[in-house]
């Protein structure tokens, strides 16, 4: 079974500051990764996600990731941070398996990013 | 507007008394899943759903019953609640994962806070 491993429970940076947040992920054939953003009190809405080809994929909101299959990391970044950025970030692996016709999408614990003003 | 919606957003029951929170999406979704989020531990996946009358359980199923009667409409169901079910509940729609790859990502509905004492 897959996993997904988010080591920072709580990052703080300053307004303006680069910010990486890490993801390790244990997958025995290609995942498919994604980063979701959670704001207080609202729904996981997609960031950016990765199937297969550049390592590096763009998201929404300025954020950027890079596949690593050697680190197996997918870690997200995003060189200058904005206070509305402040939410929980979450990223996760999904998996299809054949025959059994199964799916499971399976998520870290998340990231909570604080932002100083 | 496409979007997955679930209904109550909030509610606060009694042990042991019957509910059931419905998700419905309108992008003609095969594949839609209920996950809980808890502090520390992330979003764990309850139930999941391939397809119409095709439901299969998910990481943390216990005390959760699930249906899909219709393509649109994936009820989650508590037929005796218990304090450690108080959680926030989210739905997530998705096309067909196959296995040919998990690729689709998942659209999330707001999510219902629910409150057993």
């Amino acid at each position: 079974a897959q996993s997904v491993t988010q080591p920072d429970i709580h990052i703080t940076v300053s307004e303006g500051a680069s910010l990486e947040l890490r993801c390790n992920y244990s997958y025995g054939a290609t995942p498919y990764l994604f980063w979701y953003v959670q704001s207080p009190g609202q729904g996981l809405q997609l960031l950016l996600k990765y199937f297969s080809g550049d390592t590096l994929v763009q998201g929404i909101k300025g954020f950027e990731a890079e596949f690593k299959r050697s680190q197996s990391s997918f870690n997200l970044r995003k060189p200058s941070v904005h206070w509305s950025d402040a939410a929980e970030y979450f990223c996760a692996v999904a998996a299809a398996y054949s025959g059994a016709g199964s799916y499971q999408l399976t998520f870290g614990k998340g990231t909570k990013l604080s932002v100083i003003p | 507007e496409a979007q997955v919606t679930q209904n109550p957003r909030y509610l606060i029951t009694v042990t042991g008394k019957k509910l059931t929170v419905t998700c419905s999406q309108n992008m003609n979704h095969e594949y839609m899943s209920w996950y809980r989020q808890d502090p520390g531990l992330g979003l764990r996946q309850i139930y999941y759903s391939m397809n119409v009358e095709v439901t299969d359980k998910g990481d943390v199923p216990e005390g959760y019953k699930v249906s899909r009667k219709e393509k649109r409409n994936f009820p989650l169901i508590l037929e005796s609640p218990s304090p450690n079910q108080t959680s926030l509940y989210f739905c997530a729609s998705s096309f067909r994962p196959s296995s040919a790859g998990a690729r689709y990502e998942q659209y999330f509905g707001p999510g219902t806070r629910l409150t057993v004492t």
